[in-house]
């Protein structure tokens, strides 16, 4: 199955926009890239997801490298909400989560 | 809210024992999944069910069970249950089962402590 890969932690200022990256370099041709979050002390929440092109919505944007081998996740402006793990997943046979990024904001 | 709920908040009990822990999916959805969540181990996926039928295995020990009822409600149920049972137990719902671009809605999390 293919693998992700996040760095397990970053910071950032409140208000200021927020880049998380994934590599995922085993990527097949149908495997759509999920983005989940979980604060702490709930069950994780979906963010955004793709499968070629860029992708908005309220939450974030999802850019995606045009080898589909990275993408990275953009918060445009970070709040004190935002603090949380995010799982960058290749959503095929099941929600593998791995330990994903724990975000850090500061005010 | 994500309209996913799950009884009970939090359990306590013993090792050996064995608990049920409950799961009603978001209305329309005919999908329910179960992942367990441990300190060492990450959020893994343990199984799926859609409307009644089992449709996919994840990491899920034989002890473990589930089903999924006519009314679409999930049940997990854990038995001769062991310390490292300790964890919290997620239980997700979606539309069609279908995992390829499917979103998954989570419930809050059932937390069980084994003594």
């Amino acid at each position: 199955d293919a693998k992700t890969t996040q760095p397990n932690s970053m910071e950032s200022n409140e208000e200021e926009p927020v880049h998380l990256p994934c590599n995922h370099s085993t990527i097949s041709g149908t495997d759509y890239i999920h983005w989940y979050r979980q604060l702490p002390s709930q069950g994780p929440e979906y963010v955004i997801h793709g499968l070629t092109s860029n992708v908005n919505n309220r939450m974030a944007s999802l850019a995606i490298a045009e080898d589909r081998k990275s993408s990275t996740l953009i918060l445009h402006r970070a709040t004190l909400r935002d603090a949380a793990v995010y799982y960058c997943i290749l959503q095929k046979q099941a929600l593998n989560f791995g330990k994903g990024t724990s975000l850090l904001v500061t005010p | 809210d994500s309209g996913v709920t799950q009884t009970p908040k939090h359990l306590i009990t013993a090792t050996g024992q064995r608990v049920t822990l409950r799961c009603s999916p978001r209305s329309g959805d005919l999908s329910v999944y179960w992942y367990q969540q441990s300190l060492d181990q990450g959020l893994q996926f343990l199984i799926q069910y859609y409307n009644g039928e089992e449709r996919a295995k994840g990491n899920i020990l034989e002890r473990f069970s589930a089903q999924q009822f006519p009314d679409l409600h999930s049940e997990l149920n854990l038995s001769s249950l062991e310390l490292g049972d300790s964890a919290l137990y997620f239980c997700a719902s979606s539309v069609e089962g279908y995992f390829l671009q499917e979103t998954q809605y989570f419930g809050p999390g059932t937390r069980l402590l084994v003594l």
